[in-house]
């Protein structure tokens, strides 16, 4: 079915340890980003990324690293999780930068 | 500093009722608003787009209004259902740097009672 999908769903990990979030969408769309999402905040841009092999920062994009070998998937790594980095973690996409974007519906992340 | 802020932040309402959300921004310049809808545990879902220029849109039972003079805007909800519970989330985009940058409020939580 065509779409954005995220996995895992859930992931529980310790301090220190290295975490790749996947992320895959089905519609060819230019554009993909990585939210997280915690309590009391709007949703935050970590990376964003206008094409394959084009990513930029965001508003919180220390202790994180995306890559973008193609168009469809766009993985976000914690290299060394930390405890402030437990949150919801959302992946959109869209076509262009100002159409709507479409979310996938989040990985939940907890780090002991 | 680029804000959104969205009044109430959490609302009751019995079924049937109708409901007025409220979106204040500072954003400056802004190329558009966007307003969305989270049910619990899923990603948000875009409800409507409106630039500058336009000063109401309507998505089915969904209408959101603008003021850009005023830098306001509104999600109002008509006949509710227990379907619409959810976070009700503002966003505004303005060009920053060269590049469209999304400032998204905290959201306004709306649970319906029937």
């Amino acid at each position: 079915d065509a779409g954005i999908t995220q996995s895992p769903r859930y992931k529980i990990t310790e301090t220190g340890r290295q975490v790749t979030l996947m992320c895959h969408q089905t519609w060819s769309h230019s554009y993909m980003f990585w939210y997280r999402q915690d309590l009391g905040h709007g949703l935050r841009l970590i990376y964003y990324s206008a094409a394959a092999d084009i990513t930029d920062k965001g508003e919180v994009p220390d202790g994180y690293v995306v890559s973008r070998s193609k168009t469809e998937n766009f993985p976000l790594t914690l290299e060394s999780a930390t405890r402030s980095q437990t949150s919801v973690y959302f992946c959109a996409s869209s076509e262009s930068i100002n159409q709507p974007q479409h979310f996938g519906d989040g990985t939940r992340l907890s780090i002991l | 500093k680029n804000q959104v802020e969205q009044s109430p932040q959490s609302l009751i309402i019995l079924e049937g009722k109708n409901c007025t959300l409220q979106c204040n921004y500072t954003v400056s310049p802004f190329s558009n608003l966007r307003w969305y809808k989270q049910d619990t545990g899923r990603g948000p879902v875009s409800l409507t787009i409106m630039t500058f220029s336009e000063n109401t849109k309507s998505n089915g039972r969904y209408t959101a209004t603008l003021d850009a003079d005023t830098k306001q805007s509104s999600l109002h909800i008509t006949a509710s259902q227990l379907s619409d519970s959810a976070s009700y989330i503002c966003v505004v985009s303005g060009p920053s740097g060269g590049y469209n940058k999304l400032i998204f409020g905290a959201g306004t939580r709306l649970a319906v009672h029937p």
